[in-house]
């Protein structure tokens, strides 16, 4: 949903521990969800995606979950590392009409040496 | 491969001067193209969306107008800034597949402050 006017919640996480950063979306017939990385003063960075035909996609230390009962969307970090230290927004694909992705509110993950 | 280019990276306008924001894409064509715009410590707030050549729609009404005068082309402008037009601008472009999916991949920005 949007997510302009809202202060990011914040996620603190010791490094080598596994993080777990959830996102709830709006539109049940979303058919496409990305999770995006951005460092400070940086553009967006994709980092993984998955089908509403999935419930698990799994990448190089990241996997995302999707629960459609629930329009729950989550990203599982291993091992967390501080170059994982960003903000992280996931992002719902409408597949009618303007060919447009909604963002979510965003988390901003805070690795702790 | 495709590369896309915000310019210029920071600028700081006075209340009032005009802007205009350009972002172009390399390596692909008829790209969908988007601009957002990110107050610090916010979300990604979409201003326009572009699915064509002289298409362009609106999301959010304020002093800011796009146009797209060539296909890998996105300019964002303003007449007269005001300072709750300072912010993160980040130009996306995006292409359709065949099963419809719309991954959007984004340029590095451009830091704009309006004093």
């Amino acid at each position: 949903g949007e997510s302009v006017g809202l202060h990011l919640p914040t996620l603190s996480v010791q490094e080598g521990d596994n993080s777990i950063i959830n996102c709830a979306y709006s539109n049940s017939a979303s058919d496409y969800f990305i999770w995006y990385k951005q460092e400070s003063g940086k553009g967006p960075q994709f980092i993984i995606d998955i089908r509403s035909n999935m419930d698990k996609r799994q990448g190089q230390r990241v996997t995302v979950l999707l629960n459609k009962t629930v329009k729950h969307l989550s990203l599982q970090i291993a091992a967390t590392q501080p170059g994982d230290s960003a903000v992280y927004f996931c992002a719902e694909n409408n597949p009618t009409g303007y060919q447009k992705v909604t963002f979510g509110t965003g988390t901003k993950l805070q690795v702790i040496p | 491969s495709q590369t896309i280019h915000q310019w210029p990276a920071t600028l700081v306008q006075p209340v009032g001067s005009p802007l205009s924001l350009e972002c172009t894409v390399e390596g692909t064509s008829n790209p969908n193209l988007y601009w957002y715009r990110q107050a610090a410590g916010r979300g990604l707030q979409l201003l326009f969306y572009s699915v064509g050549i002289g298409q362009i729609s609106s999301e959010v009404p304020q002093n800011l107008s796009a146009s797209r005068p060539q296909d890998r082309q996105f300019i964002l402008s303003s007449k007269k800034l005001l300072l709750s037009d300072s912010g993160f601008y980040l130009c996306a472009w995006s292409v359709l597949g065949p099963e419809s999916y719309n991954e959007q991949f984004f340029g590095p920005g451009t830091r704009l402050t309006v004093l």
